[in-house]
């Protein structure tokens, strides 16, 4: 069965840096993994993909993620965190049908500052 | 300004009364898709609709229903609300598929007494 697990019910870092939102997944095949922030009363919004290619992903807002096959994770980072940063973060995998987006449980980033 | 949108926001209502929330979106995308939010358990997937008139169930469809009779909308209908459905619930579209990039609605927050 396909899952995605992230470890770390909370993150905290201070404001300027570095930070890592963990992400490890099960999932047979090649994975489409996603990465998503949710604000407080906001809908979830779209960070960055990995399907294929570069193992080093960047997307919004300076975030980046690395893919590594052996060890099965996908992990967020920032090298410079920002007290705007501090949110709920969620990690993805598609399942197999290509019909849903299977979801860790998310982490919280608080940014210090 | 391309978006999902979902009304009402907020809802408080009380067990066994039918309603309704609705999800329009409006970037001719072909896949939508109703997940429900709860705290520790992240987004699970209620039903999901391919395309017009093609609706499935997903992880947790029991006590919801949807309909997809126009490519933009797609109601979900709590024909009688529970207790256990108090929850935060998020729509979603995508241009052809649950593994493509999923784009979010703001979210509604029901409360059911």
């Amino acid at each position: 069965a396909q899952s995605v697990a992230q470890p770390e019910d909370q993150v905290n870092v201070a404001e300027g840096n570095p930070l890592t939102v963990k992400c490890t997944y099960s999932v047979s095949g090649n994975p489409y993994l996603f990465w998503y922030v949710q604000y407080p009363n906001r809908g979830l919004q779209f960070l960055l993909k990995y399907i294929t290619g570069d193992n080093l992903v960047k997307g919004s807002y300076g975030f980046e993620a690395e893919f590594n096959k052996s060890q099965t994770s996908f992990h967020l980072k920032k090298p410079s965190a920002l007290v705007s940063d501090s949110a709920l973060y969620f990690c993805a995998v598609r399942d197999i049908a290509g019909t849903a987006l299977i979801f860790g449980k998310g982490t919280t980033l608080s940014v210090s500052s | 300004e391309a978006q999902v949108t979902q009304n009402p926001r907020y809802l408080i209502t009380v067990t066994g009364k039918k309603l309704t929330v609705t999800c329009s979106q409006n970037m001719n995308h072909e896949y939508m898709s109703w997940y429900r939010q709860d705290p520790g358990l992240g987004l699970r997937q209620i039903y999901y609709s391919m395309n017009v008139e093609v609706t499935d169930k997903g992880d947790v469809p029991e006590g919801y229903k949807v309909s997809r009779k126009e490519k933009r909308n797609f109601p979900l209908i709590l024909e009688s609300p529970s207790p256990n459905q108090t929850s935060l619930y998020f729509c979603a579209s995508s241009l052809a598929g649950g593994g493509e990039t999923q784009y979010f609605g703001p979210g509604t927050r029901l409360l059911v007494l």
